[in-house]
């Protein structure tokens, strides 16, 4: 079953305004991906993680591993209306077979009307 | 341009027929997934595969079927044993070495006639 928390499962962003979201878990993980998909299409990778404390930065958006390697965040600077779409965390547990990845249920990011 | 392909884009199923969903890669990937996603919700592993010629079950493997005869594809086929069928179905690939990422094809979606 699924091992990863991720909240909020949905926000609404205006124009302009910081996002925040993240991923919690009871176990430790050695990686952490975070990923977005736009309706109809497959996710695309925006951040990788691979030591614990990390902080890492692609254009507006920022991610960390967090220090106990059971949580991370995501948060989106400045959102534009292109940052609508599904923001999925992902993380690699320490022993996981065949490299597989446990995903989070996700956090629909929509425009307030 | 290397990447990963997915076909159909749309895939319908009459009750009680099997279908095959195709996947490709160009990036030289060693290990290749499966993932089923139903809407709203996150991504549960069907299949994968590290190497030629073999392959693990993931979650959720009843009712489906896979082959990896060359590295560079790993097709899907759903059996009439798969009740509920309908989903988004995601292809990904990465190389085998620890900590290395997924990436994902544009999916297939699979309807039930």
């Amino acid at each position: 079953g699924q091992q990863l928390n991720q909240s909020p499962q949905s926000m609404f962003i205006q124009e302009g305004e910081d996002v925040s979201m993240n991923c919690t878990s009871s176990s430790i993980f050695n990686t952490w991906l975070w990923y977005k998909q736009d309706p109809g299409e497959g996710p695309v990778l925006l951040i990788a993680l691979y030591k614990a404390g990390e902080l890492t930065s692609n254009g507006r958006l920022t991610a960390q591993f967090g220090i106990t390697r059971k949580d991370s965040f995501l948060n989106i600077s400045a959102s534009i209306p292109s940052d609508v779409g599904i923001y999925f965390c992902a993380g690699r547990l320490i022993k996981a077979a065949g490299n597989k990845l446990t995903f989070g249920g996700g956090t629909r990011v929509l425009v307030k009307p | 341009d290397g990447g990963i392909t997915q076909s159909p884009k749309y895939l319908f199923r009459k009750e009680g027929q099997n279908v095959t969903l195709s996947c490709e890669q160009n990036l030289n990937h060693d290990a290749m997934y499966w993932y089923r996603q139903d809407p709203g919700q996150g991504l549960r592993l069907i299949y994968y595969s590290q190497i030629v010629n073999d392959f693990q079950k993931g979650d959720i493997a009843e009712g489906y079927s896979v082959s990896r005869e060359k590295k560079e594809s790993f097709p899907l086929t759903v059996t009439s044993a798969q009740k509920n069928p309908t989903a988004f179905y995601l292809c990904a690939s990465s190389q085998v070495a620890a900590q290395e990422t997924q990436y994902f094809g544009p999916g297939t979606r699979l309807l039930v006639l």
